[in-house]
C-alpha cells in the first residue's frame, strides 16, 4: 500500500463548514493525488501535486483546496462544505519503477457525508 | 489529453476469457497506456501497463496494435473474484485521470 494513510476515514459535518482531508505518506514519493469517487462517474481528479508547495488543478477543482507543505502530508480542504461534495475521496501517490511508468498507489478511501 | 473510450460494463462467466477494448484515439508518442483494477470500498490497483504490441504479466495480457489508437486488455479464465471496475488510461506525464471504467461481472 505504499505507507499510504487518510484521516479521517470518515465524516460527516454539515452544509457550510469547512473540512480538512489529510494524507500521509511515508516513503517520500513526489507526485500526489486526490480523487473523488461518485457512482457512474468513476475517479475524478481533484487536485494534484508534484513537489512540496507545487500543486495544480485536476478535472473537478472547484470548492476545493490543496496544500503540501510538506513531502508526506497532502491535505485537501472543502473552505464551505456542501451536500455536492459528499463523496468518497482517495488520495494517491505516484511512483516509477524499472518497466513501469507512473504506477499509482491509493490510500483505503475517506467516505465524507455533508448535510 | 487523450480522449478515452470503454465500454460502461460486459458480462461473463467463470473461465472465460474478458476482453475489454479501449480507444485512445488522440494518444501521443510519449504516452503509455496503463490498466487499473476496483474492487468495491478499495482503491484502485495497477494490473498492466504497455507502449506497444504485447504485454503479458500473471494478471492479464495488453494487447496494442501499430497505430496505438486502441488498446485491448485480455483476462484469461476468470473467476468471480475478478468481478470489478476497470480502467484504462493513457499515461503521459504524471497528471494521472481515471474516468468511468468499465464494470465486469463474472457469474458462476
Amino acid at each position: 500500500d505504499a505507507g499510504i494513510t487518510q484521516s479521517p476515514r470518515h465524516k460527516v459535518t454539515e452544509t457550510g463548514t469547512p473540512v480538512t482531508l489529510r494524507c500521509h505518506q511515508t516513503e517520500n514519493h513526489r507526485y500526489m493525488y486526490w480523487y473523488r469517487q461518485d457512482p457512474g462517474h468513476g475517479l475524478r481528479l481533484i487536485h494534484y501535486s508534484y513537489g512540496v508547495k507545487d500543486t495544480d488543478k485536476g478535472e473537478v477543482s472547484d470548492g476545493y483546496s490543496v496544500s503540501r507543505s510538506k513531502t508526506e502530508d497532502f491535505l485537501l480542504t472543502l473552505e464551505s462544505a456542501t451536500s455536492s461534495q459528499t463523496s468518497v475521496y482517495f488520495c494517491a501517490i505516484s511512483t516509477s519503477k524499472q518497466g513501469v511508468r507512473t504506477e499509482a498507489f491509493f490510500g483505503q478511501g475517506t467516505r465524507l457525508t455533508v448535510v | 489529453l487523450a480522449k478515452i473510450t470503454q465500454p460502461i460494463s460486459m458480462d461473463s462467466y467463470e473461465g472465460q476469457e474478458v476482453n475489454i477494448t479501449c480507444s485512445h484515439n488522440n494518444i501521443a508518442t510519449n504516452d503509455y497506456i496503463t490498466w487499473y483494477q476496483q474492487f468495491p470500498s478499495q482503491g484502485p490497483r495497477f494490473i498492466i501497463q504497455g507502449y506497444k504490441t504485447k504485454v503479458t504479466n500473471e494478471v492479464a495480457s495488453l494487447f496494442i496494435p501499430a497505430d496505438r489508437k486502441s488498446s485491448t486488455l485480455s483476462l484469461p479464465r476468470v473467476s468471480l473474484s475478478d468481478t470489478a471496475v476497470y480502467y484504462c488510461l493513457v499515461v503521459g506525464d504524471y497528471k494521472l485521470s481515471f474516468g468511468a471504467g468499465t464494470t465486469v461481472t463474472v457469474r458462476a
